[in-house]
């Protein structure tokens, strides 16, 4: 089956440790995406990719790295400099393209818990 | 630049009740609308979307959504609700192609026994 995968599920990290969150599609996109929601505020974009190699940041890209080395794999990762990053953290591809409807597809999420 | 704003941050209903969980939308392009359903630490589902055509759209789960270009709206509605529809629903705007997908801020659905 096609889909997208996260993981793992839960995270906890002590403050001031680097964490990295996995995210793998099957299902042939060219896009990708990292969102970060909070109660109460949506969804708000960390990260993009529209082509492996490439990536442009978001709305709240700040203490948050990517790489797009794959066009299946897109890795989040939450550095130290990251002041609050206790959140659910959802990863999405899309078949982005001139002409395309950018129906985004998501994964199950992670729930990253800073002690 | 575009936008949703999603009216209602919480909508309580009873079982079997109708519900509307309302959606407006800006853009100053075409559109393509979607509303998600989230369940508890889970990732959001495709519902339904609007592309073109037809501005009456059916969705999974008994659910349909109608674009109201005039008003800019693009509300969702079930005829009659089940327990299992409690969850978080959003709605989200897209320009298509390269143009960037704007999500709402979301309405809990509790739906009551």
């Amino acid at each position: 089956d096609g889909g997208i995968t996260q993981s793992p599920k839960y995270l906890f990290r002590k403050e001031g440790q680097n964490v990295t969150l996995s995210c793998e599609q099957n299902l042939n996109h060219d896009a990708m995406y990292w969102y970060r929601q909070d109660p109460g505020q949506g969804l708000r974009l960390i990260y993009y990719s529209q082509i492996v190699n490439d990536f442009q940041k978001g709305d709240i890209a700040e203490g948050y790295s990517v790489s797009r080395e794959k066009k299946e794999s897109f890795p989040l990762t939450v550095t130290s400099a990251q002041k609050n990053p206790t959140a659910f953290y959802l990863c999405a591809s899309s078949d982005r393209g001139r002409g395309s409807t950018d129906t985004q597809y998501f994964g199950p999420g992670t729930r990253l818990t800073v002690l | 630049a575009q936008s949703v704003t999603q009216l209602d941050s919480q909508v309580p209903v009873f079982e079997e009740a109708p519900v509307e969980l309302r959606c407006n939308y800006s853009s100053s392009v075409s559109v393509y609308l979607f509303w998600y359903v989230q369940y508890p630490n889970q990732g959001l589902q495709l519902l339904l979307k609007y592309l073109s055509g037809s501005t009456l759209v059916k969705g999974i789960n008994g659910f349909e959504a109608e674009f109201n270009k005039s008003q800019t709206s693009f509300h969702l509605r079930k005829p009659s609700v089940h327990i299992s529809d409690t969850a978080e629903y959003f709605c989200a705007v897209s320009g298509g192609g390269y143009q960037k997908v704007t999500f709402g801020t979301g309405t809990k659905l509790q739906v009551i026994p």
